[in-house]
């Protein structure tokens, strides 16, 4: 079965990064795009973008001020994204989400989610 | 960007109750809408696609409906499980967007 499995809780200093994994199971990698949302505490879903695992490239990135970057590794079936010059407000729950196929092929909506990823940035 | 706005943010109902939540696109995103469901503390749970289809293993008391700007998701009969916030999301067009949610509680 499809399994998105992401890596633990996170508690990062202001100005530092964090690089979150998210390991992929139970179909084909690169069959499919993967987006990363995330969740402020009390908040509702914002989506942050959305990589092609076949070939690494990213075909949108919200607006972090370059803060962001997804990645892949295809020997491992994990996608990565990581998020640099943390800030207070970037403490959220984030998520990995494989967007689903139409059984045409076309590119459908979210249809798994990582079990999320809570990152904490503290002072 | 698409704005997405979802009517009520919450609402009380009773188990066996029909419950309606709307969800309006700021422009036309043809039949491009998911909904999703989240109970606290939990991952969100992919509910429809295209509008109306249901996932796989999503109960068939789940129903959407609409196209262009304006969209459904019904729940026909309410069950405890179902408490829980639900969330709209367009992927029409990037950035994809969600909904504010609906938090659906007990009467």
């Amino acid at each position: 079965q499809v399994q998105l499995v992401q890596s633990g809780a996170e508690v990062k200093k202001s100005g530092a990064s964090v690089k979150i994994s998210c390991k992929t199971s139970g179909y084909p990698f690169t069959s499919h795009y993967m987006h990363w949302v995330r969740q402020a505490p009390g908040q509702g879903l914002e989506w942050m973008g959305i990589i092609n695992p076949r070939n690494g490239n990213i075909p949108f990135l919200q607006n972090f001020e370059g803060r962001v970057s997804m990645t892949r590794d295809t020997s491992t079936d994990t996608v990565y994204m990581e998020l640099s010059r943390l800030r207070f407000e970037d403490t959220a729950v984030y998520y990995c989400a494989r967007e689903g196929l139409l059984a045409s092929g076309h590119t459908s909506a979210i249809d798994y989610w990582g079990q999320g990823t809570l990152v904490t940035v503290s002072s | 960007d698409i704005q997405m706005t979802q009517s009520p943010s919450s609402l009380s109902a009773s188990v066996g109750d029909r419950v309606t939540i709307t969800c309006r696109a700021s422009q036309g995103i043809a039949n491009s809408l998911a909904w999703f469901q989240q109970k606290p503390g939990k991952a969100p749970k992919s509910l429809i696609y295209v509008a109306s289809s249901l996932q796989d293993g999503v109960p068939s008391r789940f129903s959407g409906s609409g196209s262009g700007t304006n969209f459904t998701l019904t729940i026909s009969s309410l069950q405890p499980d179902d408490f829980a916030t639900y969330y709209c999301q367009q992927y029409e067009i990037y950035p994809w967007t969600f909904g504010r949610g609906t938090k659906v509680d007990i009467k």
